[in-house]
């Protein structure tokens, strides 16, 4: 089964509205990383939090990590048409070696 | 600069054919990951590589294989196809792994038939 779970499935809001959306795992992690994925093409890295970080922002994205909780939330402030897209948290647990676990992803629709 | 190139980017197989999906990292980067995606689903593990050894694998069966070579480029290779192989395969890249971000292939459309 997958490590990262996200929440919601599926959001749709106005442009200029804040979306956020939850992704929670099942153990501990290196770090977490959220990504954005356009009409099922390539992904495009947003923001990695390491697990001895609490909070992050790039540009109009905030993420938080609380890892007592095995849970993060990704913060898009006033989105816009082209925010629309499926968003993915990714986690690398702590398990020795090396495997990067996607959840299952938040399609995110803004409407103009 | 280059990013990750993947190909071919679609591919239709007939059942029980072999497949090779090749992946070119980007200019330093010895770190290639691969990864299944199917339909409304996130991408699936299937391995790593870094500097040329196989560093993690997913829970994919062992039709599943592949490889990395001197210049950090990569192939996928599936041998015995399945219609559930029909998925986006998708090649991500990075300095090193688990330490820093991925950058991903624009993927290979695979179709089983």
């Amino acid at each position: 089964s997958q490590q990262g779970e996200e929440d919601p499935q599926a959001l749709s809001i106005q442009e200029g509205e804040n979306a956020t959306m939850n992704c929670s795992y099942k153990t501990s992690i290196n770090n977490l990383q959220w990504y954005r994925q356009n009409s099922g093409r390539g992904l495009v890295h947003l923001i990695l939090i390491r697990s001895n970080e609490r909070e992050k922002h790039s540009g109009r994205l905030r993420v938080t990590l609380d890892t007592s909780k095995k849970s993060s939330s990704l913060l898009i402030t006033a989105s816009r048409a082209a925010d629309t897209a499926s968003y993915f948290c990714a986690t690398e647990p702590n398990t020795g070696g090396f495997k990067t676990i996607f959840g299952a992803g938040t399609r995110l629709f803004v409407k103009a | 600069d280059a990013g990750v190139t993947q190909s071919p980017t679609h591919l239709i197989k007939t059942r029980g054919q072999h497949v090779t999906l090749r992946c070119s990292p980007i200019s330093g980067h010895k770190s290639v990951s691969w990864y299944q995606q199917v339909l409304g689903q996130g991408p699936q593990f299937i391995f790593q590589y870094y500097e040329k050894e196989e560093r993690g694998r997913g829970n994919f069966p062992d039709r599943f294989s592949a490889r990395q070579f001197p210049n950090y480029s990569s192939e996928l290779n599936v041998n015995a196809l399945l219609l559930g192989d029909s998925a986006l395969y998708l090649c991500a890249s990075s300095s090193h792994p688990g330490l820093s971000e991925a950058f991903f292939g624009q993927g290979t459309r695979l179709t089983v038939v």
